[in-house]
């Protein structure tokens, strides 16, 4: 599975749009882009997944670039309890392992 | 809430001992994945099982092991137990196809 590479943390104020960026390089042709969350010590929750077309659903929207080497999660509207370490993961399947990397420390705050 | 279980939450135990955690899946998720995550390290796969067959094995030390049974859900044993095994273990679940994996909250194991 291809690598990712995120910033390692990120502050945002509550209510705006919180962006969180992801380099994907070497993804190949058949692998997915996941994205998860880890609220302190909880377990990882599924946020969103895409391969090529740009989605959205009730927690975040997810924008792949058209060469598909980067992505983007973006909260609409960030509240506190969105702080939280966000993980940008590439796999080939949607049943394969997740291999976490250290993810994006995002901090809301008010 | 996931609809993944773990039991137990919270466990202490002694060096040496052996514990069992048990992950529940949810309904109709045939995959059953293990996780450790220690004090200021990753998150790091440990197993996975697919409908009770070992498919996948990551950095897993031979003092641990784990099984899917016949009702799909899956046992993480431990054993010989050191202060280092101190952790989070997660438990995931997953069908074939479909939005990824589901994680339980996990069982904190602390060895003292």
């Amino acid at each position: 599975d291809a690598k990712t590479t995120q910033p390692p943390s990120m502050d945002c104020a509550e209510g705006r749009a919180a962006n969180l960026p992801c380099n994907h390089s070497t993804i190949s042709g058949n692998e997915y882009v996941y994205w998860y969350r880890q609220i302190h010590s909880q377990g990882p929750q599924y946020i969103i997944h895409g391969l090529k077309n740009n989605e959205t659903n009730e927690m975040a929207s997810l924008i792949i670039t058209e060469d598909r080497k980067s992505s983007t999660l973006i909260l609409p509207h960030a509240t506190l309890r969105d702080t939280a370490v966000y993980y940008c993961i590439v796999k080939a399947d949607s049943w394969g392992k997740l291999q976490f990397g250290a993810g994006t420390q995002v901090v809301v705050t008010p | 809430d996931s609809g993944v279980t773990q039991t137990p939450k919270h466990l202490i135990t002694a060096t040496g001992q052996r514990v069992t955690l048990r992950c529940s899946p949810r309904s109709g998720d045939l995959s059953v994945y293990w996780y450790q995550q220690s004090l200021d390290q990753g998150l790091q796969f440990l197993i996975q099982y697919y409908n009770g067959e070992e498919r996948a094995k990551g950095n897993i030390l031979e003092r641990f092991s784990a099984q899917q049974f016949p009702d799909l859900h899956s046992e993480l044993n431990l054993s010989s137990l050191e202060l280092g095994d101190s952790a989070l273990y997660f438990c995931a679940s997953s069908v074939e196809s479909g939005t990824g994996a589901f994680f339980g909250q996990g069982t904190r194991l602390t060895v003292v």
